[in-house]
């Protein structure tokens, strides 16, 4: 499983963009990125899930270079309430069991 | 939306105890997965199971063991449970795009 790396925290001002940048280098071809979110006490969430290029949802777009050694998750302005742990991971999209790194903990101040 | 249901949040056990966690998801995935999480240590997984009567161990079967005879079921068994066992348990079930967590069990062994 490609191993990936992460800043282990950041903060942010309310209403900023916020842009957390995950390295993968060994990702293998038929591997998707994807990110999740996990507030203190609950369960990770998934967030948003790529391939390549660009991907965006409601919540969050993330930019995935050609070479895919690479992803950023970006959060549109935030709020104090998106204060969490983000994760990335790279997977066959679920046929083989995810690996959790330390994860980026983002505190949002107001 | 996936619903991925454990049916305890909060569990206080004696040492030596045989405990068991039951997790339960509504949306007919094969794939589940149980993993604990520990402060500094992030989320480890335990046991897995692609299919009915199917399971995997993970990277910390140690101590624990699963049933699956249902493929909405995924049961973690502690046969005797240690102080060591005290964590935030997570079971999750996984889809193309990605894993659905439930909301966790706290346990703690006393």
């Amino acid at each position: 499983l490609a191993k990936t790396t992460q800043p282990i925290s950041m903060d942010s001002y309310e209403g900023q963009e916020v842009n957390i940048t995950c390295s993968h280098n060994n990702i293998a071809t038929n591997d998707y990125i994807t990110w999740y979110q996990q507030f203190p006490s609950q369960g990770p969430r998934f967030i948003i899930q790529g391939y390549k290029t660009k991907v965006t949802n409601e919540v969050a777009s993330l930019f995935i270079p050609a070479d895919r050694k690479s992803s950023t998750l970006s959060l549109p302005r935030v709020s104090l309430s998106d204060t969490a742990v983000y994760y990335c991971l790279v997977g066959d999209s679920g046929n083989t069991p995810l690996v959790f790194g330390k994860g980026t903990r983002l505190s949002v101040i107001a | 939306d996936v619903k991925v249901t454990q049916s305890s949040r909060y569990l206080v056990k004696r040492t030596g105890e045989k405990v068991f966690l039951e997790c339960v998801q509504d949306m007919d995935h094969e794939n589940m997965f149980w993993y604990r999480q520990d402060p500094g240590l992030g989320l480890r997984l335990i046991y897995f199971s692609y299919d009915v009567k199917m399971k995997e161990k993970g990277d910390i079967p140690e101590g624990y063991s699963v049933s699956r005879e249902k493929k909405e079921r995924f049961s973690l068994i502690l046969e005797s449970a240690s102080t060591n066992q005290t964590s935030m348990y997570l079971c999750a079930s996984s889809w193309e795009g990605g894993y659905t967590f439930g909301s966790g069990t706290r346990l703690t062994v006393v």
